[in-house]
């Protein structure tokens, strides 16, 4: 069955840093999502994207975050200069269509320190 | 801002019995409802999925009840299976037809199932 793979599986990096996720999604899916779970928490909706362009974004997702599809296959979150409180699962998506569920990969977990 | 709630954090049931998994939602707007399963240091996984013009949707032995004037939605495992043992999400959305688009968690039950 076909999965969304993310890297790397675990993310550490110095407060103040850029950092990139990686996500390659389901080969035919059209739809792309970041969620986020930060330990013992929910877990959160950040952006959607469609059509090479943010389609939806949380009160989370401000300026410092960042969203890319560089190509046919990759998708990316960019976190310009770390906090401590991103620290968290990150979690890639993808749906075929609005109307159907997403596929999540396995995250990343990104520690600030 | 607690939009969707699962108030048990955890539940046990014996190998071959009925689980049922809660969850509450305080959004009248939402009209899309799912179930994923996680295992740990995997992502969540799609289970089953209801919309707001049913009250139930079954696939194999998972079923979900909708009972949208209590606002309120639940997970049926019959019978449970020690493979069953993972966390549940209950997650909603709001859309035109239902979309799966800016799914809302709530923050899961931790399911055993004792042999």
């Amino acid at each position: 069955e076909p999965e969304v793979t993310q890297t790397p599986s675990h993310q550490v990096t110095q407060m103040g840093q850029e950092v990139i996720l990686r996500c390659v999604p389901i080969s035919n899916h059209l739809y792309f999502y970041w969620y986020r779970q930060i330990l013992g928490q929910k877990v959160e909706f950040l952006v959607s994207f469609y059509n090479n362009e943010i389609s939806e974004k949380s009160e989370i997702f401000d300026d410092q975050f960042s969203v890319e599809r560089p190509d046919g296959s990759n998708f990316t979150l960019k976190i310009r200069s770390t906090k401590l409180e991103d620290s968290a699962m990150y979690f890639c998506a993808s749906s075929l269509s609005p109307n159907s569920p997403l596929h999540f990969g396995n995250g990343t977990r990104l520690t600030v320190t | 801002d607690q939009q969707v709630k699962q108030n048990s954090p955890s539940l046990s049931v014996q190998e071959g019995r009925i689980s049922i998994l809660n969850c509450d939602y305080t959004n009248s707007m939402f009209d899309y409802f799912l179930w994923y399963k996680k295992y740990p240091a995997e992502g969540p996984t799609f289970l089953i999925s209801i919309s707001s013009i049913k009250d139930k949707n079954e696939d194999g032995r998972f079923t979900v009840f909708l009972n949208k004037s209590a606002k309120h939605l639940s997970l049926h495992i019959v019978p449970s299976q020690p493979g069953d043992s993972a966390v549940y999400f209950c997650a909603a959305s709001e859309g035109d037809q239902g979309g799966s688009e800016k799914l809302v968690f709530g923050k899961g039950t931790k399911l055993t199932v004792n042999p």
